[in-house]
């Protein structure tokens, strides 16, 4: 099982709101990953957690705050977002020296 | 500097035709190479990978891929295009040993194919 999930799907949100995105897996990957993802570019890597602990922080403003509860989940709060910060978040595993990675189908977030 | 570039951001086949998406890296160590397809409003999922073992990779769907190391490539073919494939296609590269757990993406590919 290759399986990453994500939710919610779609989230709309204020700019003064405060919201969380969650993923999971259950892969035993050791690697979790957020990334942002603008319309017709690439994902640009966010954090990436290794063995729980964060190892990678892509110089992300700190209203998007990335926690790991556990070595299943992943989460992502935002709080006091900008309109532009509106894009699809996306979150994947991995596990192994090739880096292969695992995605979930994503959350489609609107800032209003 | 390490890096993976794609040729053309969009290409365009009739059903049935050969499809030949580009993908070059730029490295100083051996990397691993992967594909990547991403469908409307999805996530990215993995449709064959490299690492170091044979050349000529397999994948999902009826894709396949050749790393050829005197050409610094590892382009994407399938034999003939079927309707489903039309997609963003995403060429990525990791580099054992430095970068942490860090994928590179080229900037995509989008295919159009046509009745």
């Amino acid at each position: 099982d290759t399986e990453v999930t994500q939710t919610p799907k779609h989230l709309v949100m204020g700019m003064t709101n405060k919201k969380s995105l969650k993923c999971e897996q259950h892969m035993g990957h050791r690697a979790m990953y957020w990334y942002k993802q603008k319309a017709k570019k690439p994902p640009e890597l966010m954090f990436v957690y290794s063995y729980e602990k964060l190892s990678i922080n892509e110089s992300v403003p700190s209203r998007f705050s990335p926690e790991c509860p556990n070595s299943s989940l992943l989460n992502l709060h935002l709080h006091a977002l900008q309109p532009e910060d509106s894009a699809l978040y996306l979150c994947a595993s991995s596990q192994g020296l090739s880096n292969e990675q695992y995605f979930g189908p994503g959350t489609r977030l609107t800032v209003t | 500097a390490q890096s993976v570039t794609q040729l053309g951001s969009h290409v365009s086949v009739s059903e049935g035709a050969l499809v030949l998406l580009r993908c070059n890296y730029s490295s100083s160590v051996p990397p691993y190479l992967f594909w990547y397809v991403q469908y409307p409003n999805q996530g990215l999922q993995l449709l064959l990978k490299y690492t170091s073992a044979a050349t000529l990779v397999k994948g999902i769907n009826g894709f396949e891929a050749e790393f050829k190391k005197s050409e610094t490539s590892f382009h994407l073919t399938k034999p003939s295009a079927h309707m489903s494939d039309a997609a963003e296609y995403f060429c990525a590269v990791s580099f054992p040993g430095s970068s942490g757990d860090k994928l590179t993406f080229g900037t995509g590919t989008r295919l159009a194919v046509r009745p």
